[in-house]
């Protein structure tokens, strides 16, 4: 069975500060793990993705993840908040099949000015 | 076309109705998934398609839910008897095939918010 699960439904950063978005994943096979970004009234756009290459995987928006196997985490960070970066953010898991990605329950990120 | 395109983006209706909801994905997609969208709950799965194979129909939450694709391109999403818990946005999301869906991802309609009244 495969989950991701996202700590802080409600993440507030002032700008230009570290974004720091947790996922923690479930897997009981090596995971592709993903990070979608979804702003006001659209759809989901990929930000990012881990496919078992490179740990340290770099995205769109100045965004970058790391795979940590020992701590089955894909946390997302990103140096320097932007308000532009407020939006919701879901952490998503899949097999190597592609047929069903899982998705967390996401997580809102408020940038302070 | 250039990207997935859902209608109608916004649906209003009355419980008991029946609704329909389209997606058109991308051209050359072979694979179609639905999820819906629940505030604070996530993205849901609800059916994948895949080419011609058998729709995998597993996270169809009941029986007034049936979706088909056409063609192997426009997909419908039909919920009969609409009740208020049906109340979400329906996304759909296209893809490459199996390992394209893992090596480029999805990529998601703006949805189609659904409100049963």
């Amino acid at each position: 069975a495969q989950s991701v699960t996202q700590l802080g439904s409600h993440v507030s950063v002032s700008e230009g500060a570290l974004v720091l978005l947790r996922c923690n994943y479930s897997s009981s096979v090596p995971p592709y793990l993903f990070w979608y970004v979804q702003y006001p009234n659209q759809g989901l756009q990929l930000l990012l993705k881990y496919t078992s290459a490179a740990t340290l995987v770099k995205g769109i928006n100045g965004f970058e993840a790391e795979f940590k196997k020992s701590e089955t985490s894909f946390h997302l960070t990103k140096p320097s908040a932007h308000m532009s970066d407020a939006a919701e953010y879901f952490c998503a898991v899949s097999s190597n099949t592609g047929n069903q990605f899982y998705f967390g329950t996401g997580t809102s990120l408020t940038v302070i000015p | 076309g250039a990207g997935v395109s859902q209608s109608p983006s916004n649906k209003v209706t009355e419980k008991g109705k029946d609704v329909e909801l389209r997606c058109d994905p991308i051209s050359g997609h072979t694979a179609l998934y639905w999820y819906r969208q629940s505030l604070g709950q996530g993205l849901e799965f609800l059916i994948y398609f895949q080419g011609n194979s058998a729709p995998d129909k597993s996270g169809l939450p009941s029986d007034r839910f049936s979706a088909e694709r056409t063609g192997g391109s426009v997909s419908t999403l039909t919920i009969q008897r609409t009740q208020q818990e049906d109340s979400a946005v329906y996304l759909c999301a296209s893809s490459l095939g199996g390992q394209g869906a893992v090596n480029y991802g999805y990529t998601f309609g703006s949805g189609t918010r659904l409100t049963v009244v």
